[in-house]
C-alpha cells in the first residue's frame, strides 16, 4: 500500500518554542492531507484538512494561528505548533489521500510531542 | 460530537477466545473502516466494509454492518497475545464539508497468553 511518513517521530521542546512536524506521501501524490491529534487512551480528533495549494480548513475549536498548516506541494504538508505549551503535548498523526483509490486514506506513523 | 461510539471501551480476554467490538455512528455513511493501533504507534488499516455490504471477512477478522441501526461490529476469532492493541472504527461520510473520516472512541483489547 501507499506510504506516508512523518518527521520527527518524537520531539521534546521547551514551553514557548515552536515545533514543525512534516508529513510526506512517499509514493503517491496527496491532494488532501489531514492532521489529527490523539491524547493518551483517546481516539483521533481531526484538527484540520488541507488541500494542496489552498488554505487549510480547521475543525471547530482548533486555533488556526496556533497550529499552522502548510500544504505547498503534492507530497508534503507541515504542521507547526507555535508557542507550544504543556497542554499541546500529544500524539499528532497525519493522513493523506490522493491519486490512488479516492476513498482511501493512508496514515503516517505519528509524532509524539512533549512540551516541558 | 465528532466521534461515534465504541463499546466496550476496554476488553480483556484469554488467548484463543473470540473478541467482539461494537461501533455506532451518527450519519449516513459511504463505508466504515476498522483500524488497529499498537500503543504509541500509527494506525494500521484492517478492513473496509461498504454501505451496501452486510458482512465481510479477512482472515480471522469478521466485520458486520447494520445501516438501519447505524452500527458495526468487529469480531476477532481465536485471539492471540499479539492482537493486544486499540481498535478504532472510522466512518466515511460525504457531506457539504467534504469527504470525511470520523473515528469512534476505540476499544482497548488485551489478550492474555
Amino acid at each position: 500500500g501507499a506510504v506516508v511518513s512523518q518527521h520527527p517521530s518524537w520531539v521534546i521542546c521547551k514551553s514557548g518554542t515552536s515545533v514543525k512536524i512534516e508529513c510526506r506521501s512517499l509514493d503517491f501524490q496527496a491532494t488532501t492531507m489531514f492532521w489529527y491529534r490523539q491524547f493518551p487512551k483517546q481516539s483521533l480528533m481531526l484538527m484540520a484538512t488541507s488541500n494542496e495549494g489552498s488554505k487549510a480548513t480547521y475543525e471547530q475549536g482548533v486555533e488556526k494561528d496556533k497550529f499552522l498548516i502548510n500544504h505547498a506541494s503534492l507530497t508534503l504538508s507541515t504542521l507547526t505548533v507555535t508557542s507550544a505549551h504543556p497542554e499541546d503535548s500529544s500524539f499528532y498523526i497525519c493522513s493523506a489521500r490522493g491519486d490512488l483509490n479516492h476513498n482511501e486514506q493512508f496514515f503516517g506513523p505519528g509524532t509524539r510531542l512533549t512540551v516541558l | 460530537s465528532q466521534q461515534g461510539e465504541e463499546d466496550p471501551q476496554a476488553l480483556s480476554i484469554q488467548e484463543g477466545e473470540n473478541a467482539t467490538m461494537n461501533c455506532s455512528y451518527k450519519t449516513s455513511i459511504n463505508n466504515l473502516q476498522w483500524y488497529r493501533q499498537n500503543s504509541g504507534r500509527g494506525l494500521v488499516h484492517l478492513i473496509l466494509i461498504r454501505s451496501n455490504e452486510r458482512e465481510k471477512h479477512s482472515g480471522r477478522l469478521r466485520v458486520t454492518l447494520d445501516t438501519s441501526k447505524k452500527s458495526s461490529s468487529l469480531l476477532i476469532t481465536a485471539s492471540r497475545a499479539a492482537d493486544t492493541a486499540s481498535y478504532f472504527c472510522a466512518s466515511r461520510t460525504s457531506n457539504n464539508a467534504g469527504n470525511m473520516l470520523t473515528f469512534g472512541g476505540g476499544t482497548r483489547l488485551m489478550v492474555k497468553p
